[in-house]
């Protein structure tokens, strides 16, 4: 089993829908990440959190540490938010200083 | 400010061959990164070096070597490439290890 589970895999969504992206981690960690990779590969760091809440624009990340989960809320989301969305955990049992990453949801926004 | 630069973006090599894919980063971090993405398999580390003068190797760092040249620059060596080497390289800095890192563009390696 993965250390990082991420769902859904694939994600289609209408234009100005609510999304959501779940990330599930069984291992202790000191902080958790969500990335962003453009579909020309660059990739871009969105949060970077060890409890709580925070928000930037439209991106809104959670963290629940006790039942090791965290989301990504995008609202009203866009065509341009059409990527792929990465968890990534640092502190895991087998990673200590390392991050560790999910394989990654696929979000593709409709107009 | 340029961030975090990679050479070269494609690179085509035969089995057997060597070479050496460039990192640097102009936002003065201590710690850079080597990363490999494969398809299904997530981005996973080869080689980090948490400060200047040291290196660590990650989660999959067999048949690479890397070389901290100075703050700014982390070099990726493959010394005989090998078709499973075949992916896309990501280099990454960050201010201290714990923090958010920043990424390059990547390098898209072919080995045949």
């Amino acid at each position: 089993k993965n250390e990082v589970e991420q769902s859904p895999q694939n994600l289609t969504a209408q234009e100005g829908e609510f999304i959501t992206i779940n990330c599930s981690y069984s291992v202790g960690i000191s902080a958790l990440h969500w990335l962003q990779q453009h579909p020309g590969g660059g990739i871009v760091s969105l949060f970077m959190l060890s409890s709580g809440k925070k928000k930037h624009g439209r991106l809104i990340a959670t963290i629940n540490i006790q039942e090791k989960h965290s989301s990504l809320h995008i609202t009203a989301s866009h065509p341009r938010d059409s990527a792929v969305y990465i968890c990534a955990v640092l502190g895991g049992e087998t990673s200590g200083s390392r991050l560790t990453f999910g394989e990654g949801t696929q979000l593709t926004v409709n107009p | 400010n340029a961030g975090v630069t990679q050479t070269p973006k494609f690179q085509v090599l035969k089995t057997g061959q060597s070479m050496t894919l460039q990192c640097a980063q102009d936002m003065n971090h201590n710690s850079m990164y080597w990363y490999r993405q494969d398809p299904g398999m997530g981005l996973r580390l080869i080689y980090y070096s948490a400060s200047e003068g040291t290196t660590d190797k990650g989660e999959v760092p067999n048949g690479y070597n890397v070389s901290r040249l100075n703050k700014r620059e982390f070099s990726l060596r493959l010394e005989s490439a090998a078709p499973s080497q075949t992916s896309v390289y990501f280099c990454a800095s960050s201010r201290d290890i714990p923090l958010e890192q920043y990424f390059g563009p990547g390098t898209r390696l072919t080995v045949t």
